[in-house]
């Protein structure tokens, strides 16, 4: 199994301020996934990362995949409440019918 | 659009019990997939399919079976339950391998007591 470990495990932050979660792998990944869950509910897909060096935005959320495609970021410019929940990193596993491996996830709690 | 549906929402269990997590999904999909997520431990995977008829195990497999009858249900069966399979379970599935979303069901939280 492909390990990804995600930093920071908890962030709690206020309203407006900018925050980094960090995705880092020692393998090599063909794409990188990040999904958004909230309580209760199962993960939603945000983005997806293919070619080393990419940087996609969606709003005020910044994702990169790293140039030798291993690691992964996600920005979040002016954090708002709604910004509120786990963010996990994904990469697929090519051995196990390209089941998701997780990293372990990130808790963000932004607050007003 | 129902998406992947999962039933039951939540399921109390004692010890050697057994139950079948059932899921379904209606946008005909060949990929589907079983994970169960603990506290602090992301997702897991216990079990995929590649299409009717076929599956495999995943990472943690230990006490649990599945099987594939048709493209649209994946039940996985729980036999002899345990306090270690106290979690949260979800099912997804995806249209084709490599970069395609996964769709997630709402999850089933089970408690073994």
């Amino acid at each position: 199994t492909q390990l990804l470990e995600q930093s920071p495990q908890f962030l709690s932050i206020q309203e407006g301020e900018n925050l980094t979660v960090y995705c880092n792998s020692s393998s090599v990944f063909s794409s990188l996934q990040w999904y958004r869950q909230e309580p209760g509910e199962g993960p939603v897909l945000l983005v997806t990362v293919v070619t080393g060096g990419e940087v996609k935005k969606l709003k005020r959320l910044t994702f990169q995949f790293g140039d030798a495609r291993k690691d992964s970021s996600l920005h979040i410019t002016a954090a708002q409440p709604g910004d509120t929940g786990l963010y996990l990193c994904a990469g697929e596993d090519s051995n196990s019918g390209y089941a998701l491996n997780f990293g372990k996830g990130t808790s963000l709690l932004v607050t007003p | 659009n129902a998406g992947v549906t999962q039933t039951p929402k939540f399921r109390i269990l004692k010890i050697g019990q057994s139950m079948t997590l059932q899921c379904a999904q209606d946008m005909n999909h060949n990929y589907m997939y079983w994970y169960r997520q603990d506290p602090g431990m992301g997702l897991k995977l216990i079990y995929y399919s590649v299409g009717a008829g076929i599956t495999d195990k995943g990472e943690v497999p230990n006490g649990y079976n599945v099987s594939r009858s048709t493209t649209e249900d994946f039940p996985l069966r729980l036999e002899l339950a345990a306090p270690s399979q106290t979690s949260v379970y979800f099912c997804a599935s995806t249209k084709a391998p490599q970069f395609y979303e996964q769709y997630f069901g709402p999850g089933t939280r089970l408690t073994v007591t």
